[in-house]
């Protein structure tokens, strides 16, 4: 069984741009988080989705902002990309909310 | 709120050797807490959970972790270290007594297993 995939891997943007990452999790699998890691802050945790609803938020602001769509995929959008943006995105799916969580190899964005 | 802490920012270990990766915990009600792997430029992988029942908890690659409530500990162990253990461990603690799928997690702490 393929496992959750991300794309694209690596990204550079400009500050004051806006960017789309875009994650499919493992078949069968409803629920999808994501979670932002940098060497200061460590793991944080994004949102959480399940059957295209918003289950959980963190405390991100609204710049930051992410979607499910009828087939589990979800994308999450950052907009006016600041330098502080750069990090590592993961994206984690389960089989339903309470189960174990895979994880995918992330999203590598980088704000100049 | 739920925490989780990892004490040690780096382990350092010989190959053969068994090794332990420190993990406690500070939760309301029951714990539900996960230990994950790093390696460079990578996603995490899961390795082991406990939910409920026996303390020893066994994993992935020969891991195993053994949680202690009176302690509030969930220690990371292998009997046998391997060189291509050396990666980055993550505890974790689901939050909201797993009503959610949100997980927090400790600070990391990187295994070095010397050859």
């Amino acid at each position: 069984k393929a496992g959750v995939t991300q794309t694209p891997r690596y990204l550079i943007k400009t500050r004051g741009q806006q960017v789309t990452l875009s994650c499919s999790p493992i078949s069968g699998h409803r629920s999808v988080s994501w979670y932002q890691q940098t060497p200061g802050q460590g793991l944080q945790f994004l949102f959480e989705y399940f059957s295209e609803t918003q289950r959980n938020k963190g405390n991100f602001p609204g710049r930051f902002s992410g979607r499910q769509f009828s087939n589990s995929r979800s994308e999450m959008n950052v907009s006016t990309l600041e330098l502080g943006d750069s990090a590592l995105y993961l994206c984690a799916s389960s089989r339903r909310t309470a189960d174990t969580q895979y994880f995918g190899p992330g999203t590598r964005l980088t704000v100049l | 709120a739920q925490s989780v802490a990892q004490p040690e920012d780096q382990v350092n270990v010989a190959e053969g050797n068994p090794l332990t990766v420190k993990c406690t915990y500070s939760v309301s009600g029951n714990p539900y807490l996960f230990w994950y792997v790093q390696y460079p430029n990578r996603g995490l992988q899961f390795l082991l959970k406990y939910i409920t029942g026996d303390n020893l908890v066994k994993g992935s690659y020969g891991f195993e972790a053994e949680f202690n409530k009176s302690q509030t500990s969930f220690h990371l162990k292998k009997p046998s270290a391997l060189v291509s253990d050396s990666a980055l461990y993550f505890c974790a603690v689901r939050d909201d007594g797993g009503a959610t799928n949100k997980l927090i997690f400790g600070t990391g702490t990187l295994l070095a297993v010397q050859p």
